[in-house]
């Protein structure tokens, strides 16, 4: 099945340390984005990239990074400068460009707890 | 700017129809979409409309845009206990890809 993956679910960490959220697809989509949701302010986009090598900055990009090795991936680190990182992360794919019609499809989400 | 407003609650009894609205203020995105959200997951696209629309029907869903006002709705007609859950609007600007969510309206239907 079609999917995308993202690990693990639950991740704790003290304050301090970096920390990468996994994000694999295999939908085949050139697009792939995080989103970062707090309760009540709905998603806002950390990073997203359109094709392999590259990558933007999103609206809340600060202390975050990404790459875009391969096509299928797309991770994201959450680094000690990031002042509040205990939030549910959500990575998403789509495929603009082609078609019109480009929504996007979620993983089931990784929630980080910094201590 | 780019925005999207919804209200943040709506609790229903079961049977009843439930009305989520979202405003929105892109006018180029040429379709709009409404994504659900169970507890702990991520988002699942419910449904999605072309701009050129003013209404689009699936089974029990009924979405409404009146693109004048930049208002879009969605219906849920005979709502069930399993319709629980936290329902997103977004709007695609100038068709990027990157879409604009609104806060999130989350529905509480009581037995």
């Amino acid at each position: 099945d079609g999917g995308i993956t993202q690990s693990p679910k639950y991740l704790f960490r003290k304050e301090g340390q970096n920390v990468t959220l996994s994000c694999e697809q295999n939908l085949n989509h050139d697009a792939m984005y995080w989103y970062r949701q707090d309760p009540g302010q709905g998603l806002r986009l950390i990073y997203y990239s359109q094709i392999v090598n590259d990558f933007q900055k999103g609206d809340i990009a600060e202390g975050y990074s990404v790459s875009r090795e391969k096509k299928e991936s797309f991770p994201l680190t959450v680094t000690s400068a990031q002042k509040n990182p205990t939030a549910f992360y959500l990575c998403a794919s789509s495929m603009p460009g082609l078609q019109v019609n480009s929504p996007l499809h979620f993983g089931n989400g990784t929630r980080l707890t910094v201590t | 700017g780019e925005d999207v407003e919804q209200s943040l609650f709506l609790s229903v009894r079961e049977g009843d129809s439930s009305v989520i609205n979202c405003t929105y203020t892109d006018s180029s995105s040429t379709y709009l979409y409404w994504y659900k959200q169970e507890p702990g997951a991520g988002l699942q696209l419910l449904t999605y409309i072309f701009s050129n629309m003013d209404m689009k029907q699936d089974q029990r869903l009924t979405v409404l845009l009146n693109k004048k006002d930049k208002h879009l709705s969605l219906r849920i007609a005979d709502t069930q206990t399993g319709d629980s859950a936290i329902y997103f609007c977004a709007e695609n600007p100038s068709n990027t890809g990157k879409l604009i969510f609104g806060q999130g309206t989350t529905l509480q239907v009581k037995p």
